[in-house]
């Protein structure tokens, strides 16, 4: 089944200690991108990949990281959580940007900073 | 830079009535995506409009893109209870390399 999956799907943790969320796709995509979604705002892109080894920020970058060693996985790191990135995290895949097809999303992580 | 607003945010409505969900963008954009999410769940697509004058359908519901307005409309026909959800809409521009999302219009289908 193709799928694009996120761990974990709930996270709490304390302010400060460094923490990964994974994200795989079994689709062979090209484009992988995070997002957050918070109350009031819709969904804001945080980072990007258009291909393995090719990342880019998007609009709220600022606390994350992310890799992209393989096609299949995509990793947000926070190195350092603060209260202000508590939110429900979507990662997706979609072909490839120029080709007209929409994204898949995972089922989201919803990561509490206390 | 890219603002893309929905409106109504909420929509409380009853079944059978039909009622249309308004996606406003700032700028010239090359793709026009609706999205439905469901409570705890994640993002389903339901359309991806390309061109100026592009309609769509799916059952009860049809979306339709305006470029030269840089409108979208998802248009609910006799609604029923099932069709309660959020609904996004989203638009990209090639070379932009990223989705910009509405806020989200809840709607909730009353018996």
């Amino acid at each position: 089944e193709a799928q694009v999956t996120q761990n974990p799907r709930y996270l709490i943790t304390v302010t400060g200690k460094k923490l990964t969320v994974t994200c795989s796709q079994n689709m062979n995509h090209e484009y992988m991108s995070w997002y957050r979604q918070d109350p009031g705002l819709g969904l804001r892109q945080i980072y990007y990949s258009m291909n393995v080894e090719v990342t880019d920020k998007g609009d709220v970058p600022e606390g994350y990281k992310v890799s992209r060693k393989e096609k299949r996985n995509f990793p947000l790191i926070l190195e350092s959580p603060s209260p202000n990135q508590t939110s429900l995290y979507f990662c997706a895949s979609s072909k490839g940007w120029d080709m007209n097809t929409e994204a898949f999303f995972g089922q989201g992580t919803r990561l509490t900073v206390v | 830079e890219l603002k893309v607003e929905q409106n109504p945010l909420f929509l409380s409505m009853q079944e059978g009535k039909n009622y249309t969900i308004y996606c406003n963008y700032s700028t010239t954009s090359d793709r026009l995506y609706w999205y439905r999410q469901d409570p705890g769940k994640s993002l389903e697509s339901l359309f991806v409009l390309l061109s100026n004058g592009a309609v769509k359908q799916e059952g009860r519901l049809m979306a339709s893109l305006d470029t030269k307005a840089r409108l979208s409309t998802l248009h609910i026909t006799a609604a029923v209870h099932d069709l309660s959800a959020t609904y996004f809409c989203a638009v990209d521009k090639v070379g932009n390399e990223k989705l910009t999302f509405g806020t989200g219009t809840r709607l909730t289908i009353i018996p």
